[in-house]
């Protein structure tokens, strides 16, 4: 199986801070990840695929980058409703696997 | 918009089958551009792909649940199903149905199957609990 590893598992920020999420993978996957938002009691959201296209909806604050097995989630100026979890999944192959989330809270 | 609702018992009984199924809102499941999964995450941790089943019915299980898992499709109704048999306290998590875009097509030996891909719907998920 690929392994996703997620960095950091917590993140304390501010509104208006930029903020970096990594995630890397066991093993070249290309450009097959996905970004996905969960607040609390909620389902995932989708917020980017292929790496770096930005679901349709998402605002442009979010992007994606990165290939092989490096990968990062930015968010450019945060904002109050963007404070949750934030999970990465590699389609490369099957078995699909998450990476284990990196809670994002307000400092 | 398309919505998708899982249904099934909020308590299982554990060596019991846990039964769910989920509503796709629309005409979405006969299409060819995609597939369906399901996925689970208990209580405060992360997320693991169960299984999905794609258009013309492949099916493809994550092997740590493969030989007690079965999903199918029922696209008269409009529905997708789990089952998974042999449950234990470990199966207790919040269950997602979710729906992926079709993936790149392969054949092999006159065999066609599918790439995975990312879920760009999910459901609201149902929490499953397995206790006596």
């Amino acid at each position: 199986d690929i392994q996703m590893t997620q960095s950091p598992s917590s993140l304390s920020a501010s509104v208006g801070d930029r903020v970096t999420i990594t995630c890397r993978a066991s093993q070249d996957i290309t450009t097959y990840l996905a970004w996905f938002q969960q607040k609390p009691g909620k389902a995932p959201k989708s917020l980017i695929y292929a790496a770096s296209n930005l679901q349709s909806g998402v605002p442009s604050r979010f992007s994606g980058s990165g290939s092989g097995t490096d990968f990062t989630l930015t968010i450019s100026s945060l904002q109050p409703e963007d404070f949750a979890t934030y999970f990465c999944q590699q389609y490369k192959t099957y078995p699909i696997t998450f990476g284990q989330g990196t809670r994002l809270d307000i400092k | 918009q398309l919505q998708l609702q899982e249904s099934g018992p909020g308590l299982v009984k554990p060596s019991e089958t846990l039964s769910l199924t989920c509503a796709v809102s629309d005409g979405s499941i006969t299409s060819r551009s995609f597939s369906w999964a399901w996925i689970r995450q208990p209580p405060g941790k992360g997320l693991e792909w169960i299984a999905t089943i794609s258009y013309g019915g492949n099916t493809y299980y994550n092997p740590s649940l493969e030989s007690r898992v079965t999903i199918s499709a029922d696209t008269s109704k409009k529905v997708f199903s789990l089952s998974l048999n042999s449950v234990t306290a470990a199966d207790t998590a919040v269950y997602y149905c979710a729906r992926q875009p079709q993936g790149r097509i392969k054949v092999l030996r006159g065999v066609v199957d599918f790439t995975p891909n990312y879920f760009d719907i999910w459901g609201l998920g149902t929490l499953v609990t397995v206790s006596s």
